[in-house]
C-alpha cells in the first residue's frame, strides 16, 4: 500500500539553527500539506502546496517558514531559525483529487 | 471557517463496554469528515470518513460513525471496547475540492479499565 514517507523520524537542533524537514509523498498525489502538533495539544494546518506554489498557509507558517517541492518526488519543510516553540511534531500529508489525505509518521522536531 | 469541536477531553470505559465519541463541525458547505486514532508518541492513522451516500460509515477495528447533517454531528461508536483502543481520538473535517485543508479537533483521550 502506498504510503507518505517523512525523514527523519525525529531531529534534535539547536535554537537559531535551520532546519528542513523531508517528504515523498505518495506518487499520484496533487496536493501537499504541513501539519504540526505541538506535545498535548491538537494537529494544526500550516500551509497547503498545488502546482508548485503555496495555496494556503495559517497564521503559524510566517516568514521563518518555507516549502519546496525540489525534485518532482520530495516535499520539504525549512524553518529558517529555529525557536524553543518551534518544537512539535510535524506531519506531511498528500492527496489526490477527491479523496482523503493521506500521513507520513511525523519527525518528531526537538529544539534545544 | 471550518471548525471541529470535540466537547470530551478524556474518557473512560470498562473493557468491553460501549463507546460514543462525540464531534460537531462547523462547515460551510458539503464536509468531508474524518476520524483518526492516534497511540502516544505515533503518527495519525484513519479509521473512516465520511464524502457522501450512507450516513453510517463502518471503519477499521470494529468502528463505526454516523453523519448528521441536522446536527452538525459525527460521532463515533463502537459496540464493545478492547484494551487495545485506549488511544487519542481526533475528529476533523475537511472540504472536498482541490487543496482543501482539514481541519482537527483537540482530540478526546480513551482510557481502557479492565
Amino acid at each position: 500500500e502506498p504510503e507518505v514517507t517523512q525523514t527523519p523520524s525525529h531531529q534534535v537542533t539547536q535554537m537559531g539553527q535551520e532546519v528542513i524537514l523531508r517528504c515523498v509523498p505518495i506518487s499520484n498525489h496533487l496536493y501537499f500539506y504541513w501539519y504540526r502538533q505541538i506535545l498535548g495539544q491538537k494537529v494544526e494546518f500550516l500551509v497547503s502546496f498545488y502546482n508548485n506554489e503555496i495555496s494556503e498557509k495559517s497564521e503559524i507558517f510566517d516568514d521563518q517558514f518555507s516549502v519546496e517541492r525540489p525534485d518532482g518526488s520530495n516535499f520539504t519543510l525549512k524553518i529558517r531559525s529555529t525557536k524553543l516553540e518551534d518544537s512539535a511534531m510535524y506531519f506531511c500529508a498528500s492527496r489526490a483529487r477527491g479523496t482523503e489525505a493521506f500521513f507520513g509518521q511525523g519527525t518528531r522536531l526537538t529544539v534545544v | 471557517a471550518q471548525s471541529v469541536t470535540q466537547p470530551d477531553i478524556h474518557i473512560t470505559v470498562s473493557e468491553g463496554a460501549s463507546l460514543e465519541l462525540r464531534c460537531n463541525y462547523s462547515y460551510g458547505a458539503t464536509p468531508y469528515l474524518f476520524w483518526y486514532v492516534q497511540s502516544p508518541g505515533q503518527g495519525l492513522q484513519l479509521l473512516l470518513k465520511y464524502f457522501s451516500g450512507d450516513t453510517l460509515v463502518q471503519g477499521i477495528k470494529g468502528f463505526e460513525a454516523e453523519f448528521k447533517r441536522s446536527q452538525s454531528s459525527f460521532n463515533l461508536r463502537k459496540p464493545s471496547v478492547h484494551w487495545s483502543d485506549a488511544a487519542e481520538y481526533f475528529c476533523a473535517v475537511g472540504g472536498a475540492g482541490g487543496y482543501q485543508k482539514v481541519t482537527f479537533g483537540t482530540g478526546t483521550k480513551l482510557q481502557v479499565i479492565p
